[in-house]
């Protein structure tokens, strides 16, 4: 079984630009998870999708930021425009509904600079 | 808010010692999570802690979880240089609506000594 896939792992890009990450869940997994780390802190909760639908987005930064997740698949992550700030490593992870303990299937990351 | 703390967040220690890092949380919960992560890759799920009292081991690694303390440990015994990397817990919260929003703490970066 393929694990959750992300891509691309390394973007490196200029202030002001825009950047789009995406994240493949498992196959059938409909909870769909965006987390951030900055260097050296907590991996910080960005959004959850129930399939194509947000459920929590309490940990959006900022407009700056907008997640999609059409027909409940893969989901993208766009940050327009980009500022210093958003640097980090940016992880996606997935988890069944049914059942527990919901346990959380992570993908590799994609590692932002932001220059 | 629900908030995660773990400690330390540096750990340097030599080959067969033991030590354990600390997992504290703020509020009720009874799922606590302890994971893996090796320098640029995903994070690994090592234990899932569903009750007061739990205690799972794999190998060199045991952990428990005291929900009335809120407190989870993950315990290290005659620690090898394979065990180098970052070890996070989580902590679900449960939303009004039932689902599950996870909680992390910052990390505990732990460099084993040959």
């Amino acid at each position: 079984e393929a694990g959750v896939t992300q891509f691309p792992s390394h973007s490196v890009i200029e202030k002001g630009q825009t950047v789009t990450l995406r994240c493949d869940p498992i196959s059938g997994h409909d909870n769909l998870y965006w987390y951030r780390r900055v260097m050296g802190k907590e991996i910080k909760f960005l959004l959850h999708f129930v399939k194509e639908s947000k459920q929590d987005e309490s940990g959006m930064p900022n407009n700056r930021f907008l997640a999609e997740r059409t027909g409940g698949t893969y989901s993208t992550l766009k940050v327009q425009p980009a500022e210093l700030e958003d640097s980090g490593v940016y992880f996606c992870a997935s988890s069944q509904v049914i059942g527990g303990p919901y346990e959380q299937y992570f993908g590799p990351g994609t590692r932002l600079t932001v220059t | 808010e629900l908030k995660v703390e773990q400690n330390p967040l540096f750990l340097s220690m030599q080959e067969g010692k033991n030590y354990t890092i600390y997992c504290n949380y703020s509020t009720t919960s009874d799922r606590l999570y302890w994971y893996r992560q090796d320098p640029g890759k995903s994070l690994e799920s090592l234990f899932v802690l569903l009750s007061n009292g739990a205690v799972k081991q794999e190998g060199r690694l045991m952990a428990s979880l005291d929900t009335k303390a809120r407190l989870s440990t993950l315990h290290i015994t005659a620690a090898v240089h394979d065990l180098s990397a970052t070890y996070f817990c989580a902590v679900a919260a449960t939303r009004t609506s039932g689902t599950y929003k996870y909680i992390f703490g910052t990390g505990t970066r732990l460099k084993v000594l040959a």
